[in-house]
């Protein structure tokens, strides 16, 4: 597809569970990008990948999160046990490059339910 | 990054100009000025950035004031489809940091 493709568009989940979130960047594009958004609010970033590499993981809000990019493509978004304040919509951007990165395609997103 | 002020909702009539406003009086000389959208259930939409000089593309046009502590995003004539929240955001060119939103503004285009 021509843009940034995230899967599933909705996920419903217990608390105490482990999900997975994927992201399809569009191709070519080096740099990748998760976000968090709650509701009413702004973006907020999480983590950025440059290839493979997770470049930047300071927005990550504690070890229950984490992301991968194996192979410099898709990407996947990891959150152990779950809990009620995960519940928010999770953003995937991608970019040409690093040193061009200030177009940055998003997502639709993932609509997180922790029940 | 310097931090952006933006009121928190406007109106525009469909047809006419939205102009919406965005205050950055602490940004600095390396600084750029960039403005996103985001429609309801939709990711962010990037529309267009700058440094000094005025810009302007297809979707709008950006003012900037020459002391660059505060900018203007201009859809000359808006249209339904514009309703969003526009986000106005203070970044360096190949900052380290990642783009940083704030709150926006919610701009809602009337009938």
């Amino acid at each position: 597809g021509a843009g940034v493709s995230q899967t599933p568009s909705n996920k419903v989940t217990e608390k105490g569970k482990y999900v997975e979130l994927r992201c399809d960047p569009i191709s070519g594009h080096t740099a990748l990008y998760w976000y968090r958004q709650s509701l009413g609010q702004g973006p907020e970033f999480l983590i950025y990948f440059q290839g493979t590499g997770a470049a930047d993981d300071s927005g990550l809000p504690n070890d229950r999160f984490f992301a991968v990019r194996p192979e410099g493509s898709v990407s996947t978004l990891k959150i152990q046990r779950t809990e009620r304040g995960d519940s928010a919509v999770y953003l995937c951007a991608s970019s040409l490059d690093r040193a061009t990165n200030e177009k940055l395609f998003f997502g639709s997103g993932t609509q997180l339910s922790v029940l | 990054d310097a931090k952006t002020t933006q009121p928190t909702s406007m109106d525009c009539a469909e047809g006419r100009a939205a102009n919406l406003p965005c205050n950055h009086s602490t940004i600095s000389g390396n600084e750029y000025v960039y403005w996103y959208r985001q429609i309801h259930s939709q990711g962010p939409q990037y529309i267009i950035h700058g440094l000094k000089n005025n810009e302007t593309n297809e979707m709008a046009s950006l003012i900037i004031t020459e002391d660059r502590k505060s900018s203007t995003l201009i859809l000359p004539h808006a249209t339904l489809r514009d309703t969003a929240v526009y986000y106005c955001i203070v970044r360096s060119s190949g900052s380290a940091r990642q783009l940083t939103f704030g709150s926006g503004t919610q701009l809602t285009v009337l009938p």
